[in-house]
């Protein structure tokens, strides 16, 4: 079965030091890959994608994430972060062949920064 | 600005009730999903919609029934609520199944 997994429940961090939450997926093929994040009483925003071409994506805020296909991971970065990261990160997998086309959601990791 | 709006934002009923949850669009977008969100298990599909009265079963459809009369609308709809249905209730949009999908702000249902 289709599965995504972030290793991390919680993390916190203080300011200025870097992020990286891992995402890996279950099997591969060609996949679209997406990160998003809920920022506490808001709703789930688009963080940035991954459909084809340069494997490193940029994305808002200054996040990015590198898509290493030969280890099924997708996982987010950012060098500084900002106490205004505090949110909860949901990395999410669709699978275009061999798959229902259904997007798949990790079970979030949720980040604290602490000033 | 892409809107997907819910038709409320917290909801409280009793066992045994019949709920309806409802979700607007204004981007014309064919694809229109229902999820429910609970810490720890991230989100979790109920069902799917790719058209005009069209649907599909999702992860977790049991309990769960909807309705898509038109095409910027979206049900969700709880035959006899239990309260393990309380839950956040997630409206998403797409225009392709397999691209991204845009979130309304949630339902926080609560069953008692």
């Amino acid at each position: 079965a289709q599965s995504v997994s972030q290793h991390n429940h919680h993390v916190i961090l203080s300011e200025a030091a870097s992020l990286e939450l891992g995402c890996n997926y279950s099997y591969g093929g060609t996949v679209n890959l997406f990160w998003y994040v809920q920022y506490p009483g808001q709703h789930l925003q688009l963080l940035l994608k991954y459909f084809s071409g340069d494997p490193l994506v940029k994305g808002i805020k200054g996040f990015e994430a590198e898509f290493i296909k030969s280890k099924f991971s997708f996982n987010l970065r950012k060098p500084s972060v900002q106490w205004s990261d505090t949110a909860e990160y949901f990395c999410a997998v669709n699978w275009m062949e061999g798959g229902s086309e259904k997007l798949v959601f990790g079970k979030g990791t949720k980040l604290t920064v602490n000033p | 600005d892409v809107k997907v709006t819910q038709s409320s934002r917290y909801l409280v009923k009793r066992t045994g009730e019949k709920v309806f949850l409802e979700c607007v669009q204004d981007m014309d977008h064919e694809n229109m999903f229902w999820y429910r969100q609970d810490p720890g298990l991230g989100l979790r599909l109920i069902y799917f919609s790719y058209d005009v009265k069209m649907k599909e079963k999702g992860d977790i459809p049991e309990g769960y029934s909807v309705s898509r009369e038109k095409k910027e609308r979206f049900s969700l709809i709880l035959e006899s609520a239990s309260t393990n249905q309380t839950s956040m209730y997630l409206c998403a949009i797409s225009r392709d199944p397999t691209y991204e999908q845009y979130f309304g702000p949630g339902t926080r249902l609560t069953v008692t």
